[in-house]
């Protein structure tokens, strides 16, 4: 079964940072391109970015928001990806989520629990 | 940048109703829309995809229709399970995903 499973969520002052990861399994992490997205309290999702597969580029595009503050990387070996958030504001307080296009192009249909950062 | 708009914010129905839910973009979008439910709590789900498709294991009384910038998720029977809140999202502007606001769906 496809799973993810985030990690590293936390409290955090402001202007910190954090690093967020997410583990893979039950896909070929390796051919999968990954994304980012968010969701503050009682607000709707937010897509922060996405990282392409290393065989596709391993290139990574930002939503113009958080560009500069956030960096999307991935580690294969580890079947894992990551979230580095610098400069951390209240308005980065939210639920974040790793998400793919599983079996759906361009739709997410494999997210995983979510990971809570609260910047405070 | 898309725009994406869903109407209402939140609805309150009675079981067995009919419900319509709504989603317009800023500009033609052609079928690029997926729809997302997503339970308190938890990681939302992908219901319908390019618009109009059910995904796999999602009940045949959830649909999706619509193309350019006008689009609809109806539940054709509402059923106590599928209180929630529902989300709209473009992909139209790749790698760009933009997503409306949510719709709360409750019981009545």
């Amino acid at each position: 079964e496809a799973q993810l499973v985030e990690s590293g969520g936390g409290l955090v002052k402001p202007g910190g940072s954090l690093r967020l990861s997410c583990e893979a399994s039950g896909f070929t992490f390796s051919n999968a391109w990954m994304s980012w997205v968010r969701q503050a309290p009682g607000k709707g999702l937010e897509w922060l970015g996405r990282i392409k597969s290393n065989n596709d580029g391993g290139t990574a595009d930002y939503a113009a928001p958080v560009k500069g503050r956030l960096t999307i990387s991935r580690d294969e070996s580890k079947n894992r990806l990551y979230l580095q958030m610098n400069s951390l504001r209240s308005e980065d307080t939210a639920v974040y989520y790793c998400t793919t296009e599983y079996e759906y192009p361009d739709a997410f249909d494999i997210w995983g629990q979510g990971t809570m950062v609260t910047v405070s | 940048d898309i725009q994406m708009t869903q109407s209402p914010s939140s609805l309150s129905a009675s079981v067995g109703d009919r419900v319509t839910i709504s989603c317009q973009a800023s500009q033609d979008i052609g079928d690029s829309l997926n729809w997302y439910q997503q339970k308190p709590g938890k990681a939302p789900k992908l219901l319908i995809y390019d618009a109009s498709d059910l995904a796999t294991g999602v009940p045949s009384r959830f649909s999706g229709s619509g193309s350019g910038t006008d689009f609809t998720l109806t539940i054709s029977s509402l059923q106590p399970e599928d209180i929630g809140t529902y989300h709209c999202q473009e992909y139209d502007d790749l790698p760009r995903r933009t997503f409306g606001q949510g719709t709360r769906l409750e019981i009545k």
